[in-house]
C-alpha cells in the first residue's frame, strides 16, 4: 500500500513564498504529481517528477528526493488566485492499472 | 474542445435507489478512472479501466460497478445507494504512461447526496 502525508492547511501573504511538503511510502515508485484544485472545481495538473531534483514551471517548482520519499511544491510570488488545495499524488508501477494514489490535500489560503 | 464530461452535475437521491453517473471523453484516452472525494480523505479510486473492454477495482469498489463498452464512455453505477455514498465523484482519463507522463485529466465532478 501507499501512505502519502501532506499538511492540511497553510496560510501565506500575497507576494510571499509557500512550500508544501509531501512524504510518501510506496513499494514501486513511478512518479509523483502535484495537482491544484480550486473550491468546487476539478483538479488540474501542475507538475510531474520521476527523477530526483527540481522541476521549475514559472512561479511553481516541484522537488523530489526518491531516497527520502519526499517532495515539495514551491509557490513563489503568491497571488490571491493561488488560494486553492494542492494535491500530492504518487504512481506505483506495482499497483493495478498503474494508478495514482492521492494525499489528503493541502489547503492554501493567500491573504492580502 | 469538450475534454471529459460528467452528468449529472448534482443529484439528490433516496437511499435504495439505483443511480448511474455518466462520463464521456473525446480525447481518445485509453485509461479512465472514477474517484470519490470526501473531506479529509482526499481522492480515492473506486474503479478503473486501462482500455475498452477491461475494468478493475480500486481502493473503495464496494457498492459500485462500471462498464467500458467503448473508448469514450465509462459509466459508474450505484446499484442501491446508501448515505455513505454521499460524495463528490470525479471521472478522469489518461492517455497512458507510454504516451505521456500519465497525468490525469478530470471531469468537473458530480455531487451526489444520498438521503
Amino acid at each position: 500500500g501507499q501512505n502519502i502525508d501532506q499538511p492540511t492547511e497553510m496560510t501565506a501573504t500575497e507576494g510571499a513564498i509557500v512550500q508544501i511538503n509531501c512524504t510518501y511510502q510506496t513499494s514501486g515508485f513511478n512518479g509523483l504529481f502535484w495537482y491544484q484544485q480550486h473550491a468546487g472545481e476539478a483538479p488540474t495538473f501542475l507538475s510531474y517528477n520521476v527523477l530526483d531534483g527540481l522541476e521549475e514551471k514559472g512561479r511553481f517548482s516541484s522537488f523530489l528526493s526518491r531516497s527520502k520519499g519526499y517532495s515539495y511544491l514551491l509557490l513563489k510570488e503568491l497571488q490571491m488566485k493561488d488560494s486553492a488545495s494542492y494535491l500530492c499524488a504518487v504512481r506505483d508501477r506495482r499497483a493495478a492499472g498503474n494508478k495514482l494514489t492521492f494525499g489528503g490535500g493541502t489547503r492554501v489560503l493567500v491573504k492580502p | 474542445i469538450a475534454g471529459i464530461t460528467q452528468a449529472p452535475t448534482s443529484q439528490i437521491l433516496a437511499a435504495g435507489r439505483r443511480m448511474t453517473l455518466r462520463c464521456t471523453q473525446d480525447m481518445r484516452h485509453n485509461a479512465m478512472y472514477w474517484y470519490r472525494q470526501d473531506l479529509g480523505l482526499g481522492l480515492r479510486l473506486i474503479h478503473y479501466s486501462n482500455t475498452a473492454g477491461t475494468t478493475g477495482k480500486g481502493e473503495v469498489p464496494d457498492g459500485y460497478s462500471v462498464s467500458r463498452a467503448n473508448t469514450d464512455d465509462f459509466p459508474l453505477t450505484l446499484a442501491s445507494a446508501v448515505p455513505s455514498q454521499t460524495s463528490v465523484y470525479f471521472c478522469a482519463s489518461s492517455p497512458g504512461p507510454a504516451q505521456s507522463t500519465g497525468e490525469l485529466f478530470f471531469g468537473e465532478g458530480s455531487r451526489l447526496t444520498v438521503l
